[in-house]
């Protein structure tokens, strides 16, 4: 079945690093991809997205590229703020029809002043 | 324009009491999806409700039920409460294919003792 795998974290930086998340998938077909944010409290938001391969979402300085050949969508940012510490999730849509995104584990970024 | 709104955030319950969890989503928004969040098994999807019929379900027992209503609002029910349903519910709403993404509520924070 589907699934997405994430580097585990949690992720510590000083502010002003670069910033990557690591995230591969397994699907059939052409999924969509998807990043989450969660804050502390909340619940997810929607932070990028990637619906074909080789497209770059983008939003808030994140990137992440569609890589079909190595069934990636890394999450990266030039320069993280603390306010950026927060859970990440990725997520894969499958082409077919189920609707239903599979998630991530989730990757804990904490970002020092 | 308003988002996902889950009341109540925050419930404490006895081992073997009921509980129902209400979810308004976005306006014009057709599919609800509901999902456990813990920090040992992560996101787990329960199920997903479109135009007023479950469409998609997770693998959870039939403890746990939901259903919609006319104007999209969503409840989910969870009866004969164990400890280990304590947990994070999130609510998720979308316009029906899930392609734009999901916006999520802030959840409800379930204890039980």
């Amino acid at each position: 079945g589907d699934s997405v795998t994430q580097m585990e974290g949690p992720v510590t930086l000083s502010e002003e690093a670069f910033l990557t998340i690591n995230c591969t998938y397994t699907a059939t077909g052409y999924p969509s991809l998807f990043w989450y944010v969660q804050y502390p409290g909340e619940g997810l938001q929607l932070l990028l997205k990637a619906t074909k391969a080789d497209d770059k979402g983008s939003n808030k300085g994140f990137e992440a590229t569609y890589r079909k050949e190595t069934t990636s969508f890394h999450l990266e940012k030039g320069s993280v703020q603390v306010s950026d510490s927060a859970v990440y999730f990725c997520a894969l849509l499958a082409s077919g029809g189920s609707y239903i995104p599979t998630f991530g584990r989730g990757t804990s970024l904490i970002v020092h002043p | 324009k308003a988002g996902v709104t889950q009341t109540p955030r925050y419930l404490i319950k006895t081992r073997g009491q009921q509980v129902t969890l209400s979810c308004s989503p976005i306006s014009g928004h057709r599919s609800v999806s509901w999902y456990q969040q813990t920090p040992g098994q992560g996101l787990q999807f329960l199920f997903e409700y479109f135009s007023e019929t479950q469409r998609n379900k997770g693998n959870f027992p039939g403890r746990f039920s939901g259903r919609q209503f006319s104007n999209s609002r969503s409840e989910m029910n969870v009866s004969t409460l164990e400890l280990g349903d304590s947990a994070l519910y999130l609510c998720a709403s979308s316009f029906g294919t899930g392609d734009y993404g999901y916006t999520f509520g802030s959840g409800t924070r379930l204890t039980v003792v």
